[in-house]
């Protein structure tokens, strides 16, 4: 089965600098990677997603890009603010609809 | 649109109960995923219903359980409960499986 890789598994960043987390997969069937934001005590959200035939997207602060070829994608947060501080977990998913994790990365947002 | 909904939010059972839980998708959705999230695994993937048929099933013994109905709410069912079922349950819908999947707020099961 698909196994995903997460790194780095915790990052403390200054408000206002980048933050950057890093993610392989194994199976090349994948063609869909989300990415989620879980905080305390609330079930994980959606921040934004990404499919095979796409290498990169970006949404307001947020940008993810894809490598199919080296199976490795990423998610970029620019400007980072307080209300970032959370736990990101990345995602791939094939054609058995099933979701495979990364092991989450905690985000500390330092003011 | 409202998201989804799990109840109950909080469960505690002693090791040998059994247990169900509810998942209500959004409206439209008509997949409903399970997964478990503990400290030490991470988000494991339980099942997947589409039109109430189970149609994948990840790596957890046959006490773990579901169905789904003709509304597309889901349940699901832990028998025999252990010490190490204690988790954080979490649903979540689709409109087919294959697209965005959207996670409710999760149920918190402690096994005593």
């Amino acid at each position: 089965g698909e196994n995903v890789e997460q790194h780095p598994s915790t990052l403390s960043v200054q408000e206002g600098d980048s933050a950057v987390i890093k993610c392989t997969y194994s199976d090349s069937a994948s063609n869909y990677f989300p990415w989620y934001k879980q905080e305390l005590g609330k079930g994980p959200q959606l921040i934004i997603d990404i499919r095979s035939n796409v290498g990169e997207k970006k949404d307001q602060r947020i940008a993810v890009t894809l490598n199919k070829t080296a199976k490795h994608f990423s998610l970029h947060i620019t400007e980072t603010q307080p209300e970032d501080s959370a736990v990101y977990f990345c995602a791939a998913k094939g054609w058995d609809y099933k979701l495979s994790f990364g092991a989450g990365t905690t985000v500390t947002v330092r003011a | 649109k409202a998201g989804v909904t799990q109840t109950p939010r909080y469960l505690i059972k002693t090791r040998g109960q059994q247990v169900t839980l509810s998942c209500s998708p959004i409206s439209g959705h008509r997949s409903v995923s399970w997964y478990q999230q503990t400290p030490g695994q991470g988000l494991q993937f339980l099942f997947e219903y589409f039109s109430e048929t189970q149609r994948n099933k990840g790596n957890f013994p046959g006490r773990f359980s579901g169905r789904q109905f003709s509304n597309s709410r889901s349940e699901m069912n832990v028998s025999t409960l252990e010490l190490g079922d204690s988790a954080l349950y979490l649903c979540a819908s689709s409109l087919d499986g294959a697209d965005t999947q959207y996670f409710g707020p999760g149920t918190r099961l402690t096994v005593l």
